[in-house]
């Protein structure tokens, strides 16, 4: 079954702790996105890729960074966790035109 | 700037009843718009969309009306059921081709037994 896959689904790591949320999805979709989502917020887009080699920064600024060398896979590397960077992280994929597939989130927190 | 706002941040309904979620956007060039429901721990699952040359566009047991007058989006869910709380997100494309979604804020859907 086509489906977008994240992992993992919650983390917790220490300060100063470099990290990669992993983002895999199977329906062979160009477009891929990284959300930022508080409780109960908006989702704010931080990353997106149009295709393999591509990447962008999204509209929230972020010190994450990405990189798309599969058309599957889209990981997010945080180089040096802050509490600040406690959040909902939720990777999204889409064909052509807006409608987004998101996968489950990975819940991270920061301590 | 461009924003995309919910009326309400929660709504409580009993089981049966039907549902009305709305959602205002202030960009008058936004062509498409997408609702989405997102249960607890979960990631958003598309609901149904619109293009802003259709007013209104029928799913199952859902609707969505919008109103480019007044720049009003709203989500009718039939015969609310337990499975449906949740909260709900309105997405507005003001990327033209690209596709830039802007999310709004949440409304809480809770369905009474």
């Amino acid at each position: 079954e086509a489906d977008i896959y994240q992992t993992p689904r919650y983390l917790v790591i220490g300060t100063g702790k470099k990290i990669t949320l992993e983002c895999s999805q199977t329906m062979g979709h160009d477009k891929m996105y990284w959300y930022q989502q508080d409780p109960g917020m908006e989702l704010h887009l931080i990353h997106y890729s149009y295709g393999v080699n591509s990447t962008e920064k999204g509209d929230l600024s972020s010190e994450s960074t990405v990189s798309r060398i599969r058309t599957e896979h889209f990981p997010l590397t945080l180089e040096s966790a802050r509490p600040s960077h406690t959040s909902q992280y939720l990777c999204a994929s889409s064909e052509l035109g807006g409608v987004r597939t998101f996968g489950s989130g990975t819940r991270l927190t920061v301590v | 700037g461009e924003s995309v706002g919910l009326h309400l941040p929660t709504l409580s309904v009993q089981e049966g009843d039907n549902s009305i979620i709305n959602c205002a956007y202030s960009n008058s060039a936004s062509d498409y718009f997408i609702w989405y429901k997102q249960e607890s721990g979960k990631g958003p699952q598309f609901i149904i969309d619109i293009r802003s040359n259709m007013d209104k566009r029928q799913g199952q047991r859902v609707t969505v009306l919008l109103n480019k007058t007044v720049k009003h989006l709203s989500l009718q869910i039939a015969a609310t059921q337990p499975g449906d709380s949740a909260v709900y997100f309105c997405a507005e494309n003001s990327g033209g081709s690209n596709y830039k979604l802007t999310f709004g804020k949440g409304t809480l859907l809770t369905v009474n037994p």
